[in-house]
């Protein structure tokens, strides 16, 4: 079973738009990570935020993180092309393993 | 700097037979976490190998089992493989708990017919 849950399930933006994507999880967490996997090939880690953290920015993206709501975003500012990929949240709970959602396909359309 | 290497790439396999994955990690990780992720679905977790021993595994029947070696590198066995064992296998490797984030190989692609 998937601990998280990720929406939208798609996601169709032009370029030089902003996407947005959330995630849900259900127990307490270490920390969250979001991944992003590009057709179908490995996950390339974009940012890690801690569970004491509420926001954390990384070039074009921001992350929130609202641990009483057992939420998260991911903003993606000013999208290219090369960001259509899927986007995967992962919660790290204390027993060391990463629960993934089912990921928000992101098309960034030129 | 040499990320997390997979191999083989792609395998087609016969449904009953066996299958063995590799994987080499990060250099600088000692742990390495095996990852199932079938067809339009997130990764699910198949267990974490530290210091040669599986530390945690997820919901995987005995079919499915593992190895490290002293040099952090793991293999990940499937036994009498299923149709529904067709999925990518993905590789991650961290340092001790990963409490600073995990390094993913490009995967595996195994198709069992």
């Amino acid at each position: 079973s998937q601990q998280g849950e990720e929406d939208p399930q798609a996601l169709s933006i032009q370029e030089g738009e902003n996407a947005t994507m959330n995630c849900s999880y259900k127990t307490s967490i270490n920390n969250l990570q979001w991944y992003r996997q590009n057709s179908g090939r490995g996950l390339v880690h974009l940012i890690l935020i801690r569970s004491n953290e509420r926001e954390k920015h990384s070039g074009r993206l921001r992350v929130t993180l609202d641990t009483s709501k057992k939420s998260s975003s991911l903003l993606i500012t000013a999208s290219r092309a090369a960001d259509t990929a899927s986007y995967f949240c992962a919660s790290d709970m204390v027993d060391y393993k990463l629960s993934f959602g089912a990921g928000t396909t992101v098309t960034v359309r030129a | 700097d040499a990320g997390v290497t997979q191999s083989p790439t792609h395998l087609i396999k016969t449904r009953g037979q066996q299958v063995t994955l590799r994987c080499s990690p990060k250099s600088g990780h000692d742990t390495v976490s095996w990852y199932q992720q079938a067809l339009g679905q997130g990764p699910q977790f198949i267990f974490q190998y530290y210091e040669e021993e599986e530390r945690q595994r997820g919901n995987f029947p005995d079919r499915f089992s593992g190895h490290q070696f002293p040099n952090y590198s793991s293999e990940l066995n499937v036994n009498a493989l299923l149709l529904g064992d067709s999925a990518l296998y993905l590789c991650a490797s961290s340092f001790q708990t990963g409490i600073s984030g995990y390094t993913f190989g490009s995967g595996t692609r195994l198709t069992v017919v």
